[in-house]
């Protein structure tokens, strides 16, 4: 088993809509969460950072963590057709090197 | 530089040749990591710089890999005699500091073709 698990996808939706990506852990030392996205040939940008559990907002983004579940997630509103990209997920520790531990990634696709 | 940069964005090479790959962080961030992705899988992380030191090497994936870190900054990954399954993207990514968490920011990446 993996130590984080994403849905590879792609979703599709349409422009507009609510998206919904989400990440699930087996590891309860990770403190950091992070959401990249990945435009096709380009490297991962990073989204939001957060640490424990919460919600955090920027913008269209709500990223949330739930420590108890071991399970986080990246809300989009109001997708434009330039939301479409990969999203990665990630975590890391609170002590040693900080490696981020990165799920495979979940494509989206919002349609015009 | 405004952010990493990695170079060359592409690299096609034969079976059994090495290959130097280039990073170049952010100005100022001391700590400096390199992460595979291959095809279907997530990033995977092979080497941890703080400064010119790599406490942490466990994700080198055999002894054919090697990295290095002058002056603080750039960075350097070296392949010997490259093998097929060494194709991937090779990311570099920094962060301000080590010591503590800090977000980690990504180059584009060098993508390796082993013919």
């Amino acid at each position: 088993q993996k130590e984080v698990e994403q849905d590879p996808g792609p979703l599709s939706v349409p422009e507009g809509a609510i998206v919904s990506l989400n990440c699930t852990y087996s590891n309860s030392a990770f403190q950091y969460f992070m959401w990249y996205r990945q435009y096709s040939r380009k490297g991962p940008e990073l989204l939001m950072y957060t640490y424990s559990s919460g919600n955090k907002e920027d913008g269209r983004f709500t990223a949330q963590v739930d420590k108890s579940s071991k399970y986080i997630s990246l809300f989009i509103r109001d997708s434009q057709p330039s939301d479409s990209a990969t999203y990665l997920c990630a975590m890391s520790e609170t002590s040693g090197t900080y490696k981020y531990i990165f799920g495979t990634g979940t494509r989206l696709k919002v349609l015009a | 530089g405004a952010g990493v940069s990695q170079s060359p964005s592409n690299k096609v090479t034969e079976k059994g040749k090495d290959v130097e790959l280039r990073c170049d962080p952010i100005s100022g961030h001391t700590a400096l990591y390199w992460y595979r992705q291959s095809l279907g899988q997530g990033l995977e992380f092979l080497i941890y710089f703080q400064g010119n030191s790599a406490p942490d090497k466990s994700g080198l994936p055999s002894d054919r890999f090697s990295a290095e870190r002058t002056g603080g900054s750039v960075s350097t990954l070296t392949i010997q005699r490259t093998q097929q399954e060494d194709s991937a993207v090779y990311l570099c990514a920094s962060s301000t500091r080590g010591g503590s968490n800090q977000p980690q920011h990504f180059g584009d990446g060098t993508r390796l073709s082993i013919l």
